[in-house]
């Protein structure tokens, strides 16, 4: 998957809990995104972010956190955990000015 | 703002026989536009894109697309199809180079 990796690889929380999903990349890329990824309705952007230190919200940021204070992490984190959010969880990579996207391999998230 | 349109959710097609999956894009200018294949459990990989260059465009294991503008359609064929193809396919446009939307994908069933 294009030196991107994505730990855990599954998980299982309780409503309430909260959890940190790392995304690696050994690329050296500026851009890093958060997707989520639920049936009928393909990936859609949480949060991503242009370069160290900067994050920005996609279309359905609500529920989530990121941060970015190394350029080869990128950190989506759930405060609160809601059965909601029980999704598979991308992260990609992106080097400009290649417009091409590259993912991990995803995270299965289950909240009960 | 740019969106996709998949415009079936599933299709099924014999071994041998031609493969034709549908996309629909609008975007308010020259887009670029991808077409993605996930296998069960499996993270994302690029079949294709198109980048304003050739409207034909050849990806691997023998898919291709054609971009055409006046129909506003990326449709993915393949001449014959293989056990292997059977996987969740998304057609994509890149939103302003950054961002990308996914359409809902489209499931295809192999049989043999």
């Amino acid at each position: 998957n294009a030196g991107v990796t994505q730990t855990p690889k599954f998980r299982v929380l309780k409503t309430g809990q909260s959890m940190t999903l790392l995304c690696a990349q050994d690329m050296n890329h500026e851009y890093m995104y958060w997707y989520r990824q639920d049936p009928g309705m393909g990936l859609r952007l949480i949060h991503y972010s242009v370069g160290e230190g900067t994050t920005a919200k996609g279309e359905v940021p609500d529920g989530y956190n990121v941060s970015r204070l190394k350029k080869q992490n990128f950190l989506l984190g759930l405060e609160s955990a809601a059965p909601s959010q029980t999704s598979v969880y991308f992260c990609a990579i992106r080097g400009a000015p290649s417009d091409e996207q590259f993912f991990g391999p995803g995270t299965r998230l289950t909240v009960l | 703002a740019q969106s996709v349109t998949q415009l079936d959710s599933h299709v099924s097609v014999s071994e041998g026989t031609p493969v034709l999956l549908r996309c629909n894009y609008s975007s308010s200018y020259s887009p670029s536009l991808f077409w993605y294949v996930q296998h069960p459990n499996k993270g994302l990989q690029l079949l294709l894109k198109y980048t304003s260059a050739a409207t034909l465009v050849k990806g691997i294991n023998g898919f291709e697309a054609e971009f055409k503008k006046s129909e506003t359609s990326f449709h993915l064929t393949k001449p014959s199809a293989h056990m292997s193809d059977a996987a969740e396919y998304f057609c994509v446009v890149s939103q302003y180079g950054n961002k990308l939307v996914f359409g809902a994908g489209t499931i295809l069933r192999v049989k043999s």
